[in-house]
């Protein structure tokens, strides 16, 4: 199984600062033939379902606001979220699709 | 707009049985793989199964494998779990999931509001 580890654990920003978070896969998941990475990025608040944001790495899901963006190819992602809103306190996961089971990481706790 | 509702979820003993069951509306179902993410109290997502559009290829986690079985009916717009000696370590809050594609190795790109499943003597 792919193996997916995110950092930090949690990370507390300041509302208009740049939050990172960083994903790193125990092998490639960058399927060659189409050059594409299958990583993918989700949001999730309290007593809510996981919420799509970013998908083939640095694609933006439709109506994700453009403050958020993806990047990274092979093993190493981010997740970048350029000016801080308090919308944006959530847990964030990243996930692989390159093979199955699909796995995703132990999630970041982004706050204020 | 995508729905996914789920049922069929609840309190069930060790070594139960429990089939739960997704509504699909507002896609055309027969064109997507759908998948089940459960999640456990304070954990992150699990992915556990899933179906290709046609319902020919379907995949499980290693955890359920042989205990649970993905089906759909694209007739009804339905997917379906069924869940076969369950273990307390099956308690999670199950999401019927829609990938972005056909094909199993997809992102999620909508998620139902989940069903709780107890496993619990």
């Amino acid at each position: 199984d792919i193996v997916m580890t995110q950092s930090p654990d949690s990370l507390a920003v300041s509302l208009g600062e740049r939050a990172t978070i960083n994903c790193k896969s125990s092998q490639s998941v960058l399927y060659t033939s189409n050059n594409k990475n299958y990583l993918a990025w989700y949001q999730q608040k309290p007593r809510q379902p996981p919420k799509l944001l970013i998908y083939w790495a640095s694609t933006r899901e439709s109506g994700v606001p453009d403050r958020f963006s993806g990047s990274g190819s092979g093993t190493d992602f981010t997740l970048t979220i350029s000016s801080l809103q308090a919308e944006d306190v959530a847990v964030y996961y990243c996930q692989q699709y390159y093979s199955t089971p699909q796995t995703f990481g132990q999630g970041t706790k982004l706050e204020i | 707009e995508v729905q996914l509702v789920e049922s069929g979820g609840g309190l069930i003993q060790p070594g139960g049985s429990l089939r739960l069951s997704c509504a699909a509306s507002g896609f055309t179902f027969s064109s997507y793989a759908v998948s089940w993410v459960r999640q456990a109290p304070g954990k992150g997502p699990e992915w556990v199964s899933c179906i290709g559009d046609s319902g020919g290829s379907t995949n499980y986690a290693d955890s359920v494998k042989g205990r649970f079985t993905i089906s759909r009916d694209n007739s009804k717009n339905t997917l379906y779990l069924q869940m076969n000696s369950l273990r307390a370590e099956d308690t999670a809050v199950y999401y019927c999931a829609k990938g972005g594609t056909t094909k199993c190795y997809s992102h999620i790109d909508c998620w139902g509001q989940g069903t709780l499943v107890t496993v619990s003597s």
